[in-house]
């Protein structure tokens, strides 16, 4: 099993370019989520998901949207990139729903806006 | 929203020492989750307290969540050069929304 698997590893984007960050995970978990990761920021959540077909806003969505494609994949897109979104993406999968479960996370995805 | 404040930012010991990080709440929690990411790494789960008082111990790393569930605790006995990462808690409030959250983390060097 590979886990939770993401795409690209590392991206560089001008301001105002779009691009999506793929996630996906053969664990048949039903909840995803997508941080961005900064110094001294820790995680912050962006978008999660509970389960296929439902989206929730988390901490910081302004700039984002999601994708829950199917069960295995879900996708983060940014519109309009901006300098701010520079940062380290990370997918993480849940089995179930809710804060008890253990969150596995990607390799993460290492974007630089210029 | 709930803050999960996680204290020091940063800690340099001699292998062999001890280092404690903690991990406060201003409101009662659910739960509590501890995640260890190595440099250049992604946050690995280490393990999760849900009781009150309660203690859990993995090898060389001990776990406590407080009496009041608002604080946390991560104790690491003689360290070693293994132990270099930063550690994160990640823990929900018992009247707050669905997903955890996580503190800024303490990044632990261990110089031989």
């Amino acid at each position: 099993n590979a886990g939770v698997t993401q795409t690209p590893k590392f991206q560089v984007l001008k301001t105002g370019q779009s691009m999506t960050l793929q996630c996906a995970q053969d664990m048949n978990h039903n909840s995803m989520y997508w941080y961005r990761q900064d110094p001294g920021m820790g995680l912050r959540l962006i978008y999660y998901s509970a389960s296929e077909g439902t989206t929730d806003k988390g901490e910081v969505p302004n700039g984002y949207n999601v994708s829950r494609l199917n069960k295995r994949e879900f996708s983060l897109r940014l519109e309009s990139a901006a300098p701010s979104q520079t940062s380290v993406y990370f997918c993480a999968s849940t089995l179930g729903a809710g804060s008890y479960n253990e969150q596995f996370f990607g390799p993460g995805t290492r974007l630089t806006v210029l | 929203g709930q803050q999960v404040m996680q204290i020091p930012q940063y800690q340099h010991v001699q292998e062999g020492e001890d280092f404690t990080t903690y991990c406060n709440s201003s409101t009662t929690l659910s739960n509590i989750q501890w995640y260890k990411q190595r440099p250049g790494g992604h946050p690995v789960f280490l393990i999760q307290l849900v009781k009150s008082g309660e203690v859990k111990k993995q090898k060389r790393l001990t776990f406590q969540f407080g009496e009041a569930k608002k604080n946390s605790s991560l104790h690491i006995t003689a360290t070693q050069t293994t132990d270099v990462g930063t550690y994160f808690c990640a823990g929900r409030g018992t009247n707050s929304g669905y997903a955890l959250n996580f503190g800024k983390g303490t990044s632990l060097l261990v110089t031989p």
